[in-house]
């Protein structure tokens, strides 16, 4: 059974550039759930994709997007970057869309903004 | 918006001693969860809570569900270098999607 995983591990951008982060989720999960960790914080829900549609979304703006796809797997994309966008973001997979403790999070993306 | 006050910040001991620490909000959650994250990664559950008043073990950790369903504790026993790392805690709602967290304790065990 594999875990979490993500892609890329670190990346480095400058401000008003575009990112997409990608996440596989745990084996047998539908369920896919995105948070922003700055430094020092704890994680901060984005949102929540569960059988390809958003399932909750946080106090983020609109320049915060996301996709799931057929196989569960999910993008998180962020347009126009700013600086305060420099976090670790997490990626969270569970097995279904109902209940939500059984968390399981990968490694996370370290992005920076520059 | 919902937040959780998670104290103390920061705790610095030495091996083998007993750690507490707690978390407080102005909100009711119906699901209160302890995780620990090692740097580099993310996250890792360490004991769920689901019922007011629930005391739940899981090894030499212990962790409690306050009666009014707005705090939380976590007590550590015995700490070991490997308990290092930072520890949050996270309240669920009964219609909710998303996991509020707090704003962790780091802990240092000194051998």
């Amino acid at each position: 059974e594999t875990g979490v995983t993500q892609s890329p591990t670190h990346l480095i951008k400058t401000r008003g550039q575009q990112v997409t982060l990608r996440c596989s989720s745990q084996s047998g999960h539908n369920t896919v759930s995105w948070y922003q960790q700055a430094l020092g914080q704890g994680p901060q829900f984005i949102f929540q994709y569960y059988r390809e549609e958003e399932n909750g979304r946080g106090n983020f703006p609109p320049r915060f997007s996301g996709l799931q796809f057929p196989n569960y797997s999910s993008e998180l994309n962020v347009n126009a970057l700013e600086l305060d966008d420099s976090a670790l973001y997490l990626c969270a997979s569970s097995p279904s869309g109902a209940t939500n403790e059984k968390l399981f999070f990968g490694s996370g993306t370290q992005l920076s903004v520059l | 918006g919902q937040q959780l006050n998670q104290s103390p910040q920061s705790m610095f001991i030495q091996e083998g001693e007993d750690v507490s620490m707690n978390c407080t909000s102005s909100s009711i959650f119906n699901t209160w969860l302890w995780y620990k994250q090692d740097p580099g990664e993310g996250p890792v559950l360490l004991i769920a809570l689901y019922k007011a008043g629930e005391l739940t073990s899981n090894g030499r950790l212990t962790a409690q569900f306050g009666i009014t369903r707005k705090d939380s504790f976590l007590n550590i026993s015995a700490s070991i270098p490997s308990d290092v790392g930072i520890y949050f805690c996270a309240g669920l709602t009964t219609s909710g999607s998303r996991l509020t967290f707090g704003e962790g304790t780091q802990l240092t065990v000194n051998p």
